[in-house]
């Protein structure tokens, strides 16, 4: 089965601090994702990746940057993160080919204070 | 305007009992996908089902079965004789397949709690 693995499961920041939340996939995926996931919002796309050093803006990239540099990693980066940032991420992969169904991460619950 | 709408934040149901979860989706595309996703309290998002927009069959795993009613544009996710462990919140998504459009919209889910 494709593994993805999330490094952090529950991380505490304080305002102003850099954040890395690393994202790791074992199946030789092309496609990768970082969503962010908030009561009654639902998961909202922040950036994805389609190959290595590709990537593109999703619906609420501000705040957010991405890495990356290897096939089987995807980071996303909280220059300075802010309280507004507290929240459940996900990562998720997906191949290119066959079916679109994408497989996630167990999520990282980042609190910023 | 919200590309996917899921109408019960909370739904109840007894255990072996079947229950239905709402979705409604709204898109001009003719080729789109749907998808059923559970997350348990673990936080893991599981795919459930999937049902294309061309399929004349309604999809159907195991005890799920996607309710595909294409021109009310719903995808109703069945759970029949449901278990305890099929507490978890639901999300219903769709991607739409022309333009560039390459992730999936989610709606907001439903958060279903199977009683003994």
């Amino acid at each position: 089965d494709v593994k993805v693995t999330q490094s952090s499961r529950y991380l505490v920041k304080r305002t102003g601090e850099k954040v890395f939340l690393e994202c790791v996939q074992d199946m030789d995926h092309e496609n990768m994702f970082w969503y962010r996931q908030d009561p009654g919002l639902g998961l909202r796309l922040i950036y994805f990746s389609y190959d290595v050093k590709m990537k593109e803006k999703g619906d609420i990239p501000e705040g957010y940057s991405v890495s990356r540099e290897k096939k089987e990693r995807f980071s996303l980066i909280l220059e300075s993160a802010s309280t507004n940032q507290t929240s459940m991420y996900l990562c998720a992969s997906k191949s290119l080919s066959g079916a679109n169904v994408l497989t996630f991460g167990a999520g990282s619950r980042l609190t910023v204070l | 305007a919200q590309k996917i709408t899921q109408t019960q934040p909370g739904m109840f149901v007894q255990e072996k009992e079947a229950v239905t979860l709402d979705c409604t989706y709204d898109t001009s595309d003719q080729s789109y996908g749907l998808f059923w996703y559970k997350q348990p309290s673990s936080g893991e998002m599981i795919f459930l089902i999937y049902q294309g927009s061309y399929d004349e069959q309604n999809a159907t795993e195991g005890r799920y079965s996607l309710n595909f009613q294409k021109a009310r544009k719903s995808a109703n996710l069945v759970i029949s004789a449901s278990q305890l462990g099929d507490s978890a919140m639901y999300f219903c998504a769709m991607r739409e397949f022309s333009g560039s459009a390459r992730q999936l919209t989610f709606g907001s889910g439903t958060q279903l709690t199977v009683l003994p």
